[in-house]
């Protein structure tokens, strides 16, 4: 199972844009790499996937290396609604139908 | 579209006692996940249900809990007998068959608290 390794947190202001990297050495060939976020009190929640590249979408964007071992989660201009933790996930090795698995996550806190 | 919803929110309980949670999936989706995250700890898998079948049930930790999901729609999760170590936050989760990979719709969250 690939593990992954992302800052325990990071501090950003508003209006900044804020960039999570994580490492997943171990990543299999037919794993995608996928971002959750997370509020206080609630479950997480689908931010952006991908799997070789760039991806973006109205949220975040996502670069992944050639060789896939790392991804970095950018998330432009940030505002205050954006503190929050922040999911770094690869595959189980089966195709991502089945079980997530979370790690420690980045806490991210934007500051006025 | 109604998102994931879970009951109770909050459930407070003596050691000894049975809890059951419940989770009702977005409607249509086969696929449908139970977490949790215990005191201080990562978000865990618990199992796994397409349908009414259990798809994979690596994760429940001992036979003190027991998932079921008749008829394919909403869940459940029995503690019985609930010990301490049980206490922290039960997520379930759904997703429909194909589409994104890795994407799954969270429910709120039910907090069990074992005193």
């Amino acid at each position: 199972l690939a593990k992954t390794t992302q800052p325990i947190s990071m501090d950003s202001y508003e209006g900044q844009e804020v960039n999570i990297t994580c490492s997943h050495n171990n990543i299999a060939t037919n794993d995608y790499i996928t971002w959750y976020q997370q509020f206080p009190s609630q479950g997480p929640r689908f931010i952006i996937q991908g799997y070789k590249t760039k991806v973006t979408n109205e949220v975040a964007s996502l670069f992944i290396p050639a060789d896939r071992k790392s991804s970095t989660l950018s998330l432009p201009r940030v505002s205050l609604s954006d503190t929050a933790v922040y999911y770094c996930l690869v595959g189980d090795g089966t195709g991502g139908y089945n079980k997530l698995i979370f790690g420690a996550g980045t806490r991210l806190a934007v500051h006025p | 579209e109604a998102g994931v919803t879970q009951f109770p929110s909050h459930s407070v309980i003596e050691k000894g006692q049975t809890v059951t949670l419940r989770c009702d999936p977005i409607s249509g989706h086969d696929n449908l996940y139970w977490y949790r995250r215990v005191m201080g700890k990562e978000i865990k898998f618990l199992l796994h249900f397409v349908k009414e079948s259990k798809q994979d049930e690596s994760g429940m930790p001992n036979n003190r809990f027991l998932a079921e999901r008749t008829g394919g729609t909403y869940s459940t999760l029995k503690v019985q007998p609930a010990e301490l170590e049980d206490s922290g936050v039960y997520f379930c989760a759904s997703r429909t068959s194909g589409g994104v990979y890795n994407e799954q719709f969270f429910g709120p969250g039910t907090r069990l608290t074992v005193l």
